[in-house]
């Protein structure tokens, strides 16, 4: 079973349209909750960093949420663009040693239709 | 052009052949991470580097796949006797020694084994 479980895998919208992506994870001890936009072809770029203390967090038209004792974060996107369509992926970062490794979701795909 | 560099994009070879790919993380950045991503899936961690040692591998990196950071700067990714099944996009991302910190990813190299 993978350690960040992410949903729904794939999802369509229109443009202007808001969405919500979730994601659950196990992955202990935790460091912090990262989501990443990755466009087709592209290595990821990172949208949102989040520590156990941080409840949201705001890039712009992405919003971040984050609880720590559930286990559970979302991204909602906020009045979708066409160059919203990507995968977004959640990706928790766990204490090791004294480093982090991070585990990362299988990732969502967004397609935001005209 | 400051962010993460991979070399080759792109890279189509016989099966059998070796390959090597390249690593440019930022110039400040001490740890480096492969990670490899298959179509439809989330990257999966391969091995990391702070400065040139490498601190750990994952099960999944065979002995078919070396890495090397020799003066803890550019980083290579050997693979030897290539298999249809490493056909997949690898990562290179780097970050600097530090808790909660971003790790930036280059745009990956595509390797297509025939």
């Amino acid at each position: 079973k993978n350690q960040v479980e992410q949903s729904p895998q794939s999802l369509i919208i229109l443009e202007g349209k808001n969405c919500t992506l979730q994601c659950n994870y196990t992955v202990s001890p935790f460091s912090n909750l990262r989501w990443y936009k990755q466009d087709t072809g592209r290595g990821p770029v990172s949208l949102t960093i989040m520590t156990f203390s941080e409840n949201t967090k705001s890039n712009g038209r992405y919003t971040a949420t984050l609880d720590a004792d559930t286990k559970q974060s979302s991204l909602h996107i906020t009045a979708s663009q066409l160059s919203d369509s990507a995968s977004y992926i959640c990706v928790v970062s766990k204490r090791q040693g004294g480093s982090e490794k991070l585990v990362f979701g299988k990732g969502m795909k967004l397609t935001v239709n005209p | 052009d400051t962010g993460v560099s991979q070399n080759p994009r792109h890279k189509i070879t016989k099966r059998g052949q070796n390959v090597t790919f390249r690593c440019d993380p930022i110039s400040e950045h001490n740890r480096l991470y492969w990670y490899r991503q298959t179509l439809g899936q989330g990257p999966e961690f391969l091995t990391y580097f702070q400065n040139e040692a490498q601190l750990e591998k994952s099960r999944l990196l065979s002995d078919r796949f070396s890495a090397e950071r020799p003066k803890g700067s550019f980083s290579t990714l050997e693979i030897q006797r290539t298999e249809q099944g490493d056909s997949a996009m690898y990562l290179c991302a780097s970050s600097l020694v530090r808790e909660n910190t971003e790790a930036f990813f280059g745009q990956g190299t595509r390797l297509t084994v025939v």
